[in-house]
């Protein structure tokens, strides 16, 4: 049974491009959590979602970022003109359900050059 | 909000050495508690859990007590190995709405010395 699938692993980006980072949830899994990592700090809540709905995005910076749980494929994060302060790692986790266990993925980590 | 506060590191010992990590939460209403750890290029995994008073979570030779009148959730090791070394994370979850996000403390590198 695979694990929570991330890619990309690396991803470089220059200041004003467009990151893309994927979440695949464990098999069975329908709720998916990303979190970001700055360097020095712990994780921090971004979003919380459902297939096609999202539940919490109170974690979520108001502008330039956005994330979506289609009802096929995979959880996109989506940060648009990418700032050097976005760089981070960036973790997607999936659980079964609404306070089931969550399950992290090995993270994306962004630099923006 | 909700908050983890826990020792800052690193934290470095010899194989064999006692380990105690402290946290700390604050919370409003009655959180779970955890402890995730994490090695050099990877992603969480979770160590260990309790989800009310006085329960003890432990895995791998680790423990840790949910003491909630210090509202604390010390993690601790009687015998540490090279393998254990890696960053610690204790974390909370607690609900609001529908939400059961996780709320982490900084995190704690442990390196263990052979």
């Amino acid at each position: 049974n695979a694990g929570v699938m991330q890619n990309p692993r690396h991803l470089v980006r220059r200041r004003g491009q467009e990151a893309r980072l994927r979440c695949s949830p464990m098999k069975g899994h329908s709720h998916v959590y990303w979190y970001r990592q700055l360097p020095e700090e712990g994780l921090k809540f971004m979003v919380y979602l459902q297939k096609e709905n999202i539940i919490d995005e109170s974690g979520m910076p108001k502008e330039r970022f956005s994330a979506e749980f289609p009802k096929e494929g995979p959880s996109i994060l989506r940060i648009q003109q990418v700032v050097r302060g976005d760089s981070a790692a960036y973790f997607c986790a999936s659980s079964t359900g609404a306070g089931a266990e969550q399950y992290f993925g090995p993270g994306t980590r962004l630099t923006v050059t | 909000g909700d908050s983890v506060t826990q020792m800052e590191g690193p934290v470095t010992l010899s194989e064999e050495a006692f380990l105690t990590i402290n946290c700390t939460y604050t919370a409003t209403g009655y959180p779970s508690l955890f402890w995730y750890v994490q090695y050099p290029g990877e992603g969480l995994q979770l160590l260990l859990k309790a989800t009310k008073a006085d329960d003890k979570g432990s895995n791998k030779g680790f423990e840790a007590t949910y003491r909630k009148e210090t509202t604390s959730f010390h993690l601790e090791k009687g015998s540490v190995q090279v393998s254990d070394s890696a960053v610690y994370f204790c974390a909370l979850s607690a609900r609001e709405g529908s939400n059961y996000k996780l709320t982490f403390g900084k995190g704690t590198l442990l390196t263990v010395n052979p």
